[in-house]
């Protein structure tokens, strides 16, 4: 049973580029979150998706940042014109449901802005 | 809003003693609480989940964690060290109702390091 995938794991772009990430959670699962890591940080929650629904933006950055869970597919997060300030490792977590489940995670992206 | 608060950075242990990484937190309804490792390069693996019921959680590798509710705490914890758990270990907390009912809240997390 794979787990979640993401892809690609390093993302090297010039600022004012765009990055796009993709996250295929695991089987069964529908449930789909993006977290982000700043270096020496924990985990900061983004954004909460099921399919073809935004459920919770909250912690996504008002411009520049948008997110999709598409019927097929796997879930994008979308950074357009990158700037320094948004390299990161940028995870991807899916799980059964909300509440008690846990959640299960991704191997990251790791974005460089150059 | 929800927080919580690993508050060592790092913590050394020599290998085969006993080890405990701390955790507390802050919801304002009751909480769900996990404890995640993290491994160089790697994304988080779960390893155990406090919802209710008994205050001794059991989970993966022989780790344990603790919950108090009157101290709002949830440490880690492992009767002997190895020096493969050396890690990063992140403790989250999710509330059980409201707003922030999906979203997992991380703590800076703990490097733990097993010395051979």
């Amino acid at each position: 049973n794979a787990g979640v995938m993401q892809n690609p794991r390093h993302l090297v772009r010039r600022r004012g580029q765009e990055a796009r990430l993709r996250c295929s959670p695991m089987k069964g699962h529908s449930h789909v979150y993006w977290y982000r890591q700043l270096p020496e940080e924990g985990l900061k929650f983004m954004v909460y998706l099921q399919k073809e629904n935004i459920i919770d933006e909250s912690g996504m950055p008002k411009e520049r940042f948008s997110a999709e869970f598409p019927k097929e597919g796997p879930s994008i997060l979308r950074i357009q014109q990158v700037v320094r300030g948004d390299s990161a490792a940028y995870f991807c977590a899916s799980s059964l449901g909300q509440g008690a489940h846990e959640q299960y995670f991704g191997p990251g992206t790791r974005l460089t802005v150059t | 809003a929800q927080s919580v608060a690993q508050p060592e950075d790092q913590v050394n242990v020599a290998e085969g003693n006993p080890l405990t990484v701390k955790c507390t937190y802050s919801v304002s309804g009751n909480p769900y609480l996990f404890w995640y490792v993290q491994y160089p390069n790697r994304g988080l693996q779960f390893l155990l989940k406090y919802i209710t019921g008994d205050n001794l959680v059991k989970g993966s590798y022989g780790f344990e964690a603790e919950f108090n509710k009157s101290q709002t705490s949830f440490h880690l914890k492992k009767p002997s060290a190895l020096v493969s758990d050396s890690a990063l270990y992140f403790c989250a907390v999710r509330d059980n109702a409201g707003a922030g009912s999906y979203q997992l809240t991380f703590g800076k997390g703990t490097k733990l390091s097993v010395i051979p």
